[in-house]
């Protein structure tokens, strides 16, 4: 059974980098047919996908946060991890890592989700 | 971008009903469409992919059927357990998500 766990600070100042990492257990993400992602819920509002990465660190992006994101890779840890910069309040929400499939590009194992508040 | 439309944006049923959810993208994505339930406090649970298949393990209760730009996620029969919030999810470019839809018991 493939497990997935954000872990990072809980909350970040204005204007700084918000770092988390996704610690991915039951499966490995080096073995291909995934894209390993990270989508994140505003308090009280729907999903926004951010971006997601292939195990051979090809990285797709959200357009609206194409300049401020990076994702990458350390299949020797089997994580992944999403870097957010220059955050704001508009960046306060749930962060959840998931899985989705190559192919059929559907999210189908997630982590419990973490909430990062950006104040100061 | 392709947006996604989803009505209602809530509903309130009774416990045996039907309901049907839409779902509506702005160009065509073919069948490449996923539904997933989200209850409070969770992360979102995939139900649906490619608009019709079944996850392993979901009731059979819940259907999804659509090509193109328009889909419909069935509940046959709502039970208590299905109060969440539903969303569709295109994946024909990069992903985008629904708003969702709030389904309660009246």
């Amino acid at each position: 059974q493939v497990q997935l766990q954000e872990s990072g600070p809980g909350l970040v100042k204005p204007s700084q980098t918000l770092s988390l990492t996704c610690t991915v257990s039951g499966g490995s993400i080096s073995s291909g047919g995934y894209y390993w992602s990270w989508i994140r819920q505003h308090p009280g509002k729907g999903l926004e996908w951010i971006g997601y990465i292939y195990y051979s660190g090809s990285t797709y992006y959200n357009p609206s946060l194409k300049s401020r994101v990076t994702i990458s890779v350390d299949t020797s840890k089997n994580q992944f991890s999403l870097k957010l910069s220059s955050v704001t309040a508009a960046d306060t929400a749930v962060y959840y890592c998931a899985r989705a499939g190559s192919s059929t590009v559907g999210f189908d194992y997630w982590g419990q989700g973490t909430l990062v508040t950006v104040s100061s | 971008d392709i947006q996604m439309t989803q009505s209602p944006s809530s509903l309130s049923a009774s416990v045996g009903d039907r309901v049907t959810i839409t779902c509506q993208a702005s160009q065509d994505i073919s069948n490449y469409l996923n539904w997933y339930q989200q209850k409070p406090g969770k992360a979102p649970k995939l139900l649906i992919y490619d608009a019709s298949n079944l996850e392993t393990g979901v009731p059979s209760r819940f259907s999804g059927s659509g090509s193109g730009t328009d889909f419909t996620f069935t509940i046959s029969s709502l039970q208590p357990e299905d109060i969440a919030t539903y969303y569709c999810q295109q994946y024909d470019n990069l992903p985008t998500f629904g708003p969702g839809t709030k389904v309660d018991i009246k």
